[in-house]
């Protein structure tokens, strides 16, 4: 159980276009789900919190009008990168919380956006 | 705010040879501790976990971790590594209560040979 899926596994897309990543809760209601960046050799970095029906928190440096989450059911949540330009490439993962299960977060196989 | 800190960046070991990866969070409270494995091309997975108890946990593949309270220290261990612990392993910490994410080391990369 606890199994998260992403949706793409990999995109390319142009410069200035707007590319959206699902996350699913396959098997679970996920009450907070996590989206990570992780940089090439480097740790995965915290982009944002969203906890279902509410707005996503997101984290200092991360900017809200360019990485729009939408959290709207207990099992889907959407990463939305507005006006993509290459520097947005990088490797974007997210993560559930069980309401039931502790503090435990499952990870999802992550979406490699490559921008044109 | 929590910080995790790793100390290897990339460990190259023989097959057999025992391991054992640094990790140092900072926080003022109680925490709880996770390590995950990345293995190439392959999500995230959870190897470990400490929420009370016990400060040896034992996890999966024959890993195992200790948690030093007065160390802040969570080092991951493995008495004898094969070629297929060939990885990426992160520690993560997050606060024992209240729906707070968690935070990354910037990882180990783990390379065995034969």
């Amino acid at each position: 159980g606890a199994v998260v899926s992403q949706h793409p596994s990999r995109v390319i897309c142009k410069s200035g276009t707007s590319v959206k990543i699902e996350c699913r809760s396959l098997d679970f209601q996920a009450t907070t789900m996590f989206w990570y960046r992780q940089f090439p050799k480097k740790s995965l970095m915290l982009m944002a919190t969203s906890n279902e029906g509410s707005k996503a928190t997101y984290e200092q440096g991360v900017e809200k009008d360019k990485f729009l989450i939408n959290h709207a059911s207990l099992t889907l949540s959407t990463l939305t990168v507005t006006s993509a330009h290459p520097e947005d490439s990088s490797f974007y993962i997210c993560s559930a919380r069980v309401a039931n299960r502790g503090n435990e977060q499952f990870f999802g196989p992550g979406t490699r956006l490559t921008v044109l | 705010a929590q910080s995790v800190s790793q100390h290897n960046h990339h460990v190259i070991l023989s097959e057999a040879a025992s391991l054992e990866l640094g990790c140092n969070y900072s926080y003022g409270g109680t925490v709880n501790l996770f390590w995950y494995v990345q293995y190439p091309g392959q999500h995230l997975q959870l190897l470990l976990k400490y929420f009370s108890g016990d400060p040896l946990v034992k996890g999966i593949k024959g890993f195992e971790a200790e948690f030093i309270k007065s160390k802040f220290s969570f080092n991951l261990r493995k008495p004898s590594v094969q070629w297929s612990d060939t990885a990426e392993y992160f520690c993560a910490v997050n606060e024992h209560s209240g729906n707070t994410p968690l935070v990354f080391g910037k990882g180990t990369r783990l390379s065995v040979i034969a």
